[in-house]
């Protein structure tokens, strides 16, 4: 089993449509929830990033993250074609450098 | 303008022809690190550095080599490549490694025939 498992899609909706991409994982102690943001041909950018449990928010998008459950949301509201991208999931311990990504998740948002 | 550079972005090379690529940073960070992105198994670490003369295994170092002899550069190294390390590497760095915010290069696409 991943320690970190994601729907690797794809996912295709309408423009305007609310996103929501998810990922769980296996291992309690992570405490740090990022979100990378992946164009074709680029190198991951971080999108936002949690620590611990509880909700982020920041323009269109929104983090959450229920621990109990050991699972991790992006939402994106009012979707826009330049949201297209690989979104990947990724975690680490509070005290370690090492980060453990998802595979990630291609969306496409249709005009 | 803050980057990390990765050299080269495209190359094609032979079963045993020792090759490098080459990172380097401008943002004057400590922490460095190597992945490779495979489809269907994302992002995996190969090496990192917390700091000059400092590197580490990741979860897939086999095959490969790193040195940190400056802050802002971090080679890899493929002493013999072989067709199973065809992959797209990308290089990262950061500054505090507590949260997370790696800054990524834009990628090498090498392949192995």
């Amino acid at each position: 089993q991943k320690e970190v498992e994601q729907d690797p899609g794809p996912l295709s909706v309408p423009e305007g449509a609310i996103v929501s991409l998810n990922c769980t994982y296996s291992n309690s102690a992570f405490q740090y929830f990022m979100w990378y943001r992946q164009y074709s041909r680029k190198g991951p950018e971080l999108l936002m990033y949690t620590y611990s449990s509880g909700n982020k928010e920041d323009g269109r998008f929104t983090a959450q993250v229920d621990k109990s459950s050991k699972y991790i949301s992006l939402f994106i509201r009012d979707s826009q074609p330049s949201d297209s991208a690989t979104y990947l999931c990724a975690m680490k311990w509070a005290s370690a450098s090492k980060i453990i990504f998802g595979s990630g998740t291609r969306l496409s948002i249709r005009p | 303008e803050a980057q990390v550079t990765q050299n080269p972005r495209y190359l094609i090379t032979v079963t045993g022809k020792k090759l490098t690529v080459t990172c380097s940073q401008n943002m004057n960070h400590e922490y460095m690190s190597w992945y490779r992105q495979d489809p269907g198994l994302g992002l995996r670490q190969i090496y990192y550095s917390m700091n000059v003369e400092v590197t580490d295994k990741g979860d897939v170092p086999e095959g490969y080599k790193v040195s940190r002899k400056e802050k802002r550069n971090f080679p890899l190294i493929l002493e013999s490549p072989s067709p199973n390390q065809t992959s797209l590497y990308f290089c990262a760095s950061s500054f505090r490694t507590n949260t997370g915010e790696l800054f990524f290069g834009e990628g090498s696409r090498l392949t192995v025939l």
